[in-house]
């Protein structure tokens, strides 16, 4: 009953590959979040979106591209993967309702791109 | 466009010391604030949040923040802590109502207790 689910855990990879990731929430939430944890620890948002639609597009490479068959879906696509992506990838899903709310985090994709 | 500062950035305690961690932020309008907490090899997990009344606020495992608007805090506080509260913390501010109501974190604080 987990209620934001990534997959995988861990992807190890070569330069210059395509890679996803995915990201599934059974919360009911109505917007979902991309963020990438660098080897510091850094937390930054990436993106945003909500039903579907693309709220917020921080300044990412765009290789980078999410994906979101349905509300309950958003999948990180990352083309050409380069040393620097490696990082950890959280999805969130938050309500989307309007007004203050708390977002919810999956546990994580460890990316290492050699 | 708003910042999250958390000043400490590694704190080494004993067990049963007790625990202030500091976190300022800079926006001007309405906030909701955040302390996660992440514990090795594992995700994000809320500890407390602030919306709006009483400013101090209490959350899970005995933390406790206190928001204090004048200075721009959110400082976290736990009494006595315990080797099992060894983790990363994160500070987090929403700008209330902005567009995409995306949390901006801080850079984190790692805490180790020793047994």
């Amino acid at each position: 009953d987990t209620a934001v689910s990534q997959t995988p855990k861990y992807l190890v990879t070569q330069m210059g590959n395509d890679k996803s990731i995915k990201c599934e929430q059974n919360l009911g939430h109505d917007t979902m979040y991309w963020y990438k944890q660098d080897s510091k620890k850094f937390l930054k948002i990436m993106f945003s979106y909500n039903n579907k639609e693309l709220i917020i597009n921080e300044t990412v490479p765009n290789r980078f591209s999410p994906k979101s068959p349905d509300k309950a879906h958003l999948n990180l696509h990352i083309n050409s993967l380069e040393l620097g992506d490696s990082a950890v990838y959280f999805c969130a899903s938050r309500s989307g309702t309007g007004g203050p709310d708390t977002q919810y985090f999956g546990p994580g994709t460890r990316l290492t791109v050699l | 466009a708003q910042s999250v500062s958390q000043h400490n950035h590694h704190v080494i305690l004993s067990e049963a010391a007790s625990l202030e961690l500091g976190c300022n932020y800079s926006y001007g309008g309405t906030v909701n604030l955040f302390w996660y907490v992440q514990y090795p090899g594992q995700h994000l997990q809320l500890l407390l949040k602030y919306f709006s009344g009483d400013p101090l606020v209490k959350g899970i495992k005995g933390f406790e923040a206190e928001f204090i608007k004048s200075k721009f805090s959110f400082n976290l506080r736990k009494p006595s802590v315990q080797w099992s509260d060894t983790a990363e913390y994160f500070c987090a501010v929403n700008a209330y109502n902005n567009a995409g109501n995306m949390l901006t974190f801080g850079g984190g604080t790692r805490l180790m207790v020793k047994p």
